[in-house]
Formats: C-alpha cells, sequence, structure tokens
C-alpha cells in the first residue's frame, strides 16, 4: 500500500515562531488532507489539498503532487496550536481507492 | 463541531464482551468510514460505506463487522473484545473528497 512519512516527528517552538511541516507519500494520489488532532482527541480539519496551495489565516499548505509531498506552514504559532498534526492520503483509483492512509504525524509543543 | 456524532463518547468493557459504535454522518454525507486509533498503531483505516453498500475495506479484524442504514447512520460491531481493542474509534464522513471526523468514542477493554 501507499506509505506515508511526516517530518519531523517532534517540534518545540516558542510562541510566535514559525514552522514547516512535511509529508511526503510513495504513490500518486488524488486526495490530501492535513488535519489537526488537539489535546482532547477531537481531529479538526485543516486545508482538503490535492495540489496547489491554500491559505487560512496564520495556516497555509502547499502540496506538489507531482514530486509526492506536501508542506503545511504555520506562523507566529500560538499555545492553542500545540496538539498532533496529521497528513491523509487516498489513491485515486482500484481496489479500496475510498481507504485513507495517515502518516504518523508531527506533535508539536509550542511554550509561551 | 464538524457535524458529525458518535455515540457514546466512552465505553469500558471486558474481554469477551460484545459493543456497537454508533455514528450519524453530517446531513446529506452519503459516505460514513471507521478508523482506529491506537498508541502502536496510529490511525488506522478500517471499512468504508457508501449510501449502504461496503465500498473500502481496511485491516479491520473478522470480529469487527459494520454496516450503513437506510437513513446512512452507520454502526460498528465490535465482539470477542480483547485488551489490544483498546482504543479511539472514530468515524468521519464526506459527501466528495473531504473527510470530516466526529469526536470519537473511547473504547477500554479490562
Amino acid at each position: 500500500g501507499i506509505q506515508v512519512e511526516q517530518s519531523p516527528p517532534d517540534l518545540i517552538l516558542q510562541e510566535g515562531a514559525n514552522s514547516t511541516l512535511r509529508c511526503n507519500f510513495s504513490d500518486s494520489v488524488n486526495n490530501l488532507q492535513w488535519f489537526h488532532q488537539n489535546p482532547w482527541g477531537q481531529l479538526i480539519n485543516l486545508f482538503y489539498i490535492p495540489s496547489g496551495t491554500k491559505q487560512n489565516g496564520r495556516l497555509s499548505a502547499t502540496t506538489v503532487a507531482t514530486e509526492r509531498y506536501s508542506l503545511l506552514y504555520i506562523s507566529s504559532s500560538q499555545t492553542t496550536d500545540s496538539g498532533v498534526y496529521f497528513c491523509a492520503v487516498r489513491k485515486p483509483r482500484g481496489t479500496n481507492a475510498g481507504k485513507s492512509t495517515f502518516g504518523d504525524g508531527t506533535t508539536l509543543t509550542v511554550k509561551p | 463541531d464538524s457535524g458529525v456524532t458518535q455515540t457514546p463518547k466512552h465505553l469500558i468493557t471486558a474481554t469477551g464482551q460484545r459493543v456497537t459504535l454508533r455514528c450519524s454522518p453530517r446531513s446529506g454525507d452519503l459516505s460514513v468510514y471507521w478508523y482506529q486509533q491506537s498508541l502502536d498503531q496510529g490511525l488506522q483505516f478500517l471499512i468504508q460505506y457508501y449510501n449502504g453498500e461496503e465500498r473500502a475495506k481496511g485491516n479491520i479484524l473478522e470480529r469487527f463487522s459494520a454496516q450503513q442504514f437506510p437513513d446512512l447512520h452507520s454502526e460498528l460491531n465490535l465482539s470477542s473484545l480483547e485488551l489490544g481493542d483498546s482504543a479511539l474509534y472514530f468515524c468521519a464522513s464526506s459527501v466528495a473528497n473531504e473527510q470530516f471526523f466526529g469526536p470519537g468514542t473511547r473504547l477500554t477493554v479490562l
């Protein structure tokens, strides 16, 4: 199956710093999402971004599908940004096209 | 709030027992997905239903089964429970490509 690798596995920042999280995937995908899992376990949608660039406030994401990676940028980080960030991908066709594969996540800790 | 609801929020049971987890998708969403999140396995896709039909299957154990009803809600049945089944079980729904997750059911098997 498709492999998804996220880096770095852990990241500790001071409030106000910027960061870049990376997601590499091993095969062509037509569906890529970024999620934030907060300390209460809730999975929050950040971006649906199979290709291109999107921005939402302090967060932005870029996916280069031809090179099989996606980047999540967090600017001016806040303590509420702490949690685990997941990338999830799906293949376009074939058996189990609906199956999502998640990376292991990046655990972000923002210190005041 | 994603609009996806799951019940119960917490479930504590004993080994060998059977439980049913329930999911109501967002209004209008035809697809429902089930995931298991455990400390050692991460987030694992279990199964997808689309408008009542099974559409995709992941590493779902034979002791686990699911179905989607005509009103589009879904149930995940876990039987002959083992200690290793303790996990957070998520349901997600979608109408097109973007999945939205419910708050999860935390299952503890003692």
